[in-house]
C-alpha cells in the first residue's frame, strides 16, 4: 500500500520560535494532502490542505509547501505557542479515491 | 461549529464479543469514513462509505467488520468477534466531496480483553 513517512518523530522548539516539519510520500498519484494536528485523547484536527497543483498554502500562522519533484511536504508554523504542541501527522490522497493515508506522526514540543 | 459525534468515548467488551460503534457525521456531509489508531501507532484507514453503500475499503476492513447507515444520521461500524487486537482509538469522519477536508470525530476507544 501507500507509504507516508515523517523524517523526525519528536520536534521540540522553544516559545515563539518558527517549527517546521516535513513529511515525505511514496505514491506518485497522491493529488490532495492535508495537516492534521491531534491533542492527547483528541480526533485529527484540520490545519490545513494542498492540492498537487500547487506548491505553497498559507493560512493563519501556517505555511504547507509541496515538492512533488522529490514527494516531499512540509508544514511551518510561524511563532510557535505551547497550544501547538501535539502530534501533527501529514495524510495523502490518491487521485483514485477519497481516503487518507496517514503518516506516522511528529510529536511537537513547544517549550515555554 | 459543526462536528462529528462519536459514542460511546470507551468501550470494554470481551474477547469474542461483538461491538457497535456509533457515528453522527456532519449533516450536511456525504461521504463518511471510518479510520483506526492503534496506541502509539499511526491513523490507519478502514472505509469509507457514499450513497448508502461501501466505495472503498482497506485490507484490514475484512469480513469482521461491516457499516451500516441505519438510518438519515447514524452511521455505524460493527466488529463482529472482537480479538484482543482490535483494541484501538475508532474515529468516524465525513466530508461533504470526495478528496476534501475530512472531519474527524472524538473517537471511541475500544478495549477488548
Amino acid at each position: 500500500g501507500e507509504s507516508v513517512g515523517l523524517h523526525l518523530p519528536t520536534l521540540s522548539v522553544q516559545e515563539g520560535d518558527n517549527s517546521i516539519i516535513n513529511c515525505a510520500y511514496s505514491n506518485s498519484a497522491s493529488d490532495y494532502f492535508i495537516w492534521y494536528k491531534q491533542e492527547s485523547g483528541k480526533g485529527p484536527q484540520f490545519i490545513i490542505d494542498i492540492r498537487s497543483n500547487m506548491d505553497k498554502r498559507q493560512g493563519q500562522r501556517v505555511t504547507v509547501l509541496l515538492n512533488k519533484t522529490v514527494k516531499h511536504l512540509s508544514l511551518q508554523i510561524a511563532a510557535t505557542q505551547p497550544g501547538d504542541s501535539a502530534v501533527y501527522f501529514c495524510a495523502e490522497s490518491p487521485n483514485t479515491g477519497n481516503q487518507f493515508y496517514f503518516g506516522t506522526g511528529t510529536s511537537l514540543t513547544v517549550i515555554p | 461549529e459543526p462536528e462529528v459525534t462519536q459514542t460511546p468515548s470507551h468501550q470494554v467488551t470481551q474477547m469474542g464479543q461483538e461491538v457497535i460503534l456509533r457515528c453522527v457525521p456532519i449533516s450536511n456531509h456525504l461521504y463518511f469514513y471510518w479510520y483506526r489508531q492503534i496506541l502509539g501507532q499511526k491513523v490507519e484507514f478502514l472505509v469509507s462509505f457514499y450513497n448508502n453503500e461501501i466505495s472503498e475499503k482497506s485490507e484490514i476492513f475484512d469480513d469482521q467488520f461491516s457499516v451500516e447507515r441505519p438510518d438519515g444520521s447514524n452511521f455505524t461500524l460493527k466488529i463482529r468477534s472482537t480479538k484482543l487486537e482490535d483494541s484501538a482509538m475508532y474515529f468516524c469522519a465525513s466530508s461533504e466531496l470526495p478528496s476534501t477536508e475530512a472531519f474527524f470525530g472524538q473517537g471511541t476507544r475500544l478495549t477488548v480483553v
